[in-house]
C-alpha cells in the first residue's frame, strides 16, 4: 500500500524558516517523480515544486512565488522528500502535500499524503 | 489567477448529467495531458481522470473526461450526493517548466 506522510509544519515567523519532509513506502520511490503542492485555507490547488526521478536526470522546477526561496530535495536511500522553505512569507500560509505518480509515467498524482499546516504569521 | 479556467461553481440535480469544463492554452492542454483531480472538504484531493480520458480503477464510470484542442472536459452523469465537492484540472505547461492547476469548480448537488 502506498503511503505519503508529510511532517515538519508548524507556526514561523515571517522571514523565517522551516523544513517539511514527506516519508515514503509502498512503491518504489527512487523511480518517482516526486512533487509539492499547497493548499491556502478556502483557495484551490498550487504546485509548489516538482523533482524527477534520478533516471530522468533528478531535473528540479519550481513555481514562481516560492522560485529561490524554496528547496526541494529527495533522499532515495531514505525514501524521503524534503522541501526547504526560507524567507517564509505569509501568503506562504497553506496546507502542503507530496502527490506522486508512484513511477507510472503521466499516470496522475494517485497518491496523496494527508497534508501538513504550515502558518506564517507573527 | 490560474491560467487554467474553470467556471468557479456548477450544479444539478440527482440523476442529472453535469460538466466542468478547463481552458487553457497552446503551452499546456494544447499540448499536454489533462487530470482532474476531486476534493471533498477537509481531504487530500483524489485523482479523478488521468490522461485525458483515463479513469484510475475505483473511479465509477460516471465519470468521464475529453479533450479537444486546448480546452478539456468533465462530465458526470447520473449525479448523486456524494459528488458534491470541488474540482479541479491540471495540466504541466511548457511556458512556465511546471504544472498548472485551474481554480477549481465548486460542485452542488441541489
Amino acid at each position: 500500500e502506498v503511503q505519503l506522510v508529510e511532517s515538519g509544519g508548524g507556526l514561523v515567523k515571517p522571514g523565517g524558516s522551516l523544513r517539511l519532509s514527506c516519508a515514503a513506502s509502498g512503491f518504489t520511490f527512487s523511480n518517482a517523480w516526486m512533487y509539492w503542492v499547497r493548499q491556502a485555507t478556502g483557495k484551490g490547488l498550487e504546485w509548489v515544486a516538482r523533482m524527477k526521478s534520478q533516471t530522468n536526470g533528478g531535473t528540479i522546477d519550481y513555481a514562481a512565488p516560492v522560485k529561490g526561496r524554496f528547496t526541494i530535495s529527495r533522499d532515495d536511500s531514505r525514501n524521503t522528500l524534503y522541501l526547504e522553505m526560507n524567507s517564509l512569507r505569509s501568503e506562504d500560509t497553506a496546507v502542503y502535500y507530496c502527490p506522486t505518480d508512484a513511477g507510472i509515467p503521466a499516470g496522475g498524482w494517485a497518491y496523496w499524503g494527508q497534508g501538513i499546516l504550515v502558518t506564517v504569521s507573527s | 489567477q490560474s491560467v487554467l479556467t474553470q467556471p468557479p461553481s456548477a450544479s444539478g440535480t440527482p440523476g442529472q448529467r453535469v460538466t466542468i469544463s478547463c481552458s487553457g492554452s497552446s503551452s499546456n492542454i494544447g499540448i499536454h495531458y489533462v487530470y482532474w483531480y476531486q476534493q471533498d472538504p477537509g481531504m487530500a484531493p483524489k485523482l479523478l481522470i488521468y490522461r485525458n480520458d483515463q479513469r484510475p480503477s475505483g473511479v465509477p464510470d460516471r465519470f468521464s473526461g475529453s479533450k479537444s484542442g486546448t480546452s478539456a472536459s468533465l462530465a458526470i452523469d447520473g449525479l448523486r450526493s456524494e459528488d458534491e465537492a470541488d474540482y479541479y484540472c491540471a495540466a504541466s505547461d511548457d511556458s512556465l517548466s511546471g504544472v498548472l492547476f485551474g481554480g477549481g469548480t465548486r460542485l452542488t448537488v441541489l
